[in-house]
């Protein structure tokens, strides 16, 4: 089952512009992360928030976490057209075991 | 340092047919996963290994499908016999295994195998 559920499904903006997207989840988690996946490729670990920090930034990168709502935000500053790509969601609710959430597909184009 | 390697990269076969996908982890790693990815959505983990027994299974078909990790290493994954609704991308992840409930370890995926099955 699908634990989280990452909004919008689908989002598509110009280079340089900044991409927000959002997850939201159901149950009590320890960290919860970020993954990247590119068309044709596996996936790659972007970031993790633990669940007692609110804010985590790295890079372009920064994520929220509001664990009193159940949700988090990713945002990509600055976007490029590699950043291209589907954005998912994972929550660990214990023994590293991960809970990925439907995706959200970006789409910069140049 | 080298990835997760696992092949075949794809693989069609017929409903009913046995087909096996091998994943070779990160050197040193002790976990190793096993997640089923159908198109459109996001992984789903069938199979947790720590070294080589098992963690987490409780989402893997036992009709239909069986892993192994040899000597705690190499994994394979089975499906037998395949229907229609196991196509999808198949990948494997490993990561240090510090410890259970410590929930801090990265997981490096590899390439996936896409399996059609018609």
């Amino acid at each position: 089952s699908q634990q989280g559920e990452e909004d919008p499904q689908a989002l598509s903006i110009q280079e340089g512009e900044n991409a927000t997207m959002n997850c939201s989840y159901k149950t009590s988690i320890n960290n919860l992360q970020w993954y990247r996946q590119n068309s044709g490729r596996g996936l790659v670990h972007l970031i993790l928030i633990r669940s007692n920090e609110r804010e985590k930034h790295s890079g372009r990168l920064r994520v929220t976490l509001d664990t009193s709502k159940k949700s988090s935000s990713l945002l990509i500053t600055a976007s490029r057209a590699a950043d291209t790509a589907s954005y998912f969601c994972a929550t660990d609710t214990g023994f590293q075991k991960l809970v990925f959430g439907t995706g959200t597909r970006l789409l910069v184009s140049p | 340092e080298a990835g997760v390697a696992q092949s075949p990269r794809y693989k069609i076969i017929e409903k009913r047919q046995s087909v096996a996908f091998w994943c070779n982890p990160i050197s040193g790693h002790a976990t190793l996963y096993w997640y089923q990815q159908i198109l459109g959505q996001g992984p789903k983990l069938l199979i947790q290994f720590q070294n080589n027994g098992v963690v987490d299974d409780s989402q893997l078909p036992k009709d239909r499908f069986s892993a192994e990790r040899l000597k705690g290493v190499d994994s394979t994954l089975k499906i037998q016999p395949a229907k229609l609704e196991d196509s999808a991308v198949y990948l494997c992840a490993s990561s240090l295994g510090r410890g259970r409930g410590v929930g801090t370890d990265t997981q490096y995926f590899g390439p996936g195998t896409r399996l059609t099955v018609l």
